[in-house]
């Protein structure tokens, strides 16, 4: 298993600012994911993000909107830029099994809940 | 990864058992069938996995038919505590993206 912490666990936010989401992990892992939830909805995969590469971001997500960095096997950041209203959700971070190196199963964060006025 | 149905919302008692089937028709042969649990603000946790027949673990059991066209996940006896979202998904092997559906809202009542 793994134990994933994120921070800040919950903020407000102006429109227009950016927000910095913090993802660490206890083990190294190869792939972690990030996801956003809109209140009473399913998750959406934003991106993918390798240690030692480019994150590949999924169809409606793009990098200037939601810059990713990874700069070791146990962390990654999710910026969240120039914020809208619509941006206001749970962003979430998961990893693979570090046990087995499969991501078939992942381990989820508690979640970042954002709301931006 | 196939597109799966399950049903919107289910309610239940305290000590009965829920069954939350899953229909997945168009599943690939390298398809694996996983299930998801996610509690009020919390992060989605890994329930349960299985290809074919039958798995069971010390959360719940899993039965998949020999066409692997639905599955079912079953919960034993369940507790208020069981109230939670329960998101079914196919996964391929070695593939690495989760694509979450819209999920079970099961609720337990006393």
């Amino acid at each position: 298993s793994a134990v994933i912490s994120q921070k800040p666990s919950r903020d407000i936010c102006q429109r227009g600012t950016s927000l910095t989401i913090q993802c660490q992990v206890d083990s190294q892992v190869t792939m972690m994911f990030w996801y956003r939830q809109q209140p009473g909805q399913s998750l959406t995969l934003i991106a993918t993000a390798n240690q030692g590469s480019e994150a590949t971001y999924e169809s409606g997500f793009v990098i200037d909107k939601f810059p990713i960095s990874r700069p070791n096997l146990t962390f990654s950041t999710l910026t969240v830029s120039n914020m809208s209203p619509e941006d206001s959700s749970i962003y979430l971070c998961s990893v693979e099994d570090p046990s087995s190196g499969s991501s078939e199963t992942q381990y989820f964060g508690p979640g970042t809940r954002l709301l931006v006025l | 990864l196939a597109k799966t149905t399950q049903p919107i919302s289910m309610d239940s008692y305290e000590g009965q058992e829920v069954n939350i089937t899953c229909s997945h028709n168009n599943i690939a042969t390298n398809d694996y069938i996983t299930w998801y649990q996610q509690f009020p603000s919390q992060g989605p946790r890994f329930i349960i996995q299985g290809y074919k027949t039958k798995v069971t673990n010390e959360v719940a059991s899993l039965f998949i038919p020999a066409d692997r066209k639905s599955s079912t996940l079953s919960l034993p006896r369940v507790s208020l505590s069981d109230t939670a979202v329960y998101y079914c998904l196919t996964v391929s092997g070695g593939y690495n993206k989760l694509i979450f559906g819209a999920g079970t809202r099961l609720a337990v009542h006393p």
